[in-house]
């Protein structure tokens, strides 16, 4: 059973074009992630979902839209996609933070964007 | 501003030679230290979780320890399956931050 799963695992598209990428999870999780990782493996958050509320957005630009129709489910969206926007995208998800404890994180196995 | 910055970039050793990787972190009211492992084409897979100082978890040749300042993660007689990159990451008040990890190669 895949705790975090995305589809699609590679995506392959060309400038100005609009795509979407799909995650779930079966954990049971109230906090879900989007990260993106650039192609020196750095990886930052972009945003975070707690009980279908978005509670983290970071800088990101307006082109990118998370969507999540239930506690399940996060999805991102991203309209007229760039060059720049190339890199692997990763979703997660955790138990919801407690004021002084935060809980970890379940990776999915990530999409690979590639814009041409 | 909350940082973590990780120490070496990467790491060779030989199977069975015992190393440790270094995160260290600035960041105001810590709620969590987390270690990942990432392998190639693969997303990051979850280690440990230390809260307080002087803290320690373990898990076969693995030994996460944790101080005001830094964590290290051990490794013991390492084999080459070990070879991965290791992420460490903080949560204070916001977002989880992660190092940029050590790429850790174990021959045989």
């Amino acid at each position: 059973d895949t705790a975090v799963s995305q589809t699609p695992k590679y995506l392959v598209t060309q400038m100005g074009n609009d795509k979407s990428i799909k995650c779930e999870q079966n954990l049971g999780h109230d906090t879900m992630y989007w990260y993106k990782q650039d192609s020196k493996k750095f990886l930052k958050i972009m945003f975070s979902y707690n009980n279908k509320e978005l509670i983290i957005n970071e800088t990101v630009p307006n082109r990118f839209s998370p969507k999540s129709p239930d506690k399940a489910h996060l999805n991102l969206h991203i309209n007229s996609l760039e060059l720049g926007d190339s890199a692997v995208y990763f979703c997660a998800s955790s138990h919801a933070d407690r004021t002084t404890k935060s809980y970890e994180q379940y990776f999915g196995p990530g999409t690979r964007l590639t814009v041409t | 501003e909350d940082q973590v910055t990780q120490s070496p970039e990467a790491l060779r050793l030989q199977e069975g030679e015992s190393s440790s990787l270094n995160c260290s972190y600035t960041v105001s009211g810590l709620r969590g230290l987390f270690w990942y492992r990432q392998d190639p084409g693969k997303g990051p897979e979850f280690l440990f979780t230390l809260y307080s100082a002087g803290e320690e978890k373990e898990k076969e040749r693995l030994k996460a320890t944790l101080t005001k300042k830094e964590s290290f993660l051990h490794i013991t007689a390492p084999k080459p399956e070990d070879s991965a990159t290791y992420l460490c990451a903080v949560q204070a008040s916001g977002a989880l931050i992660f190092g940029k990890g050590t790429t850790l190669s174990v021959s045989s």
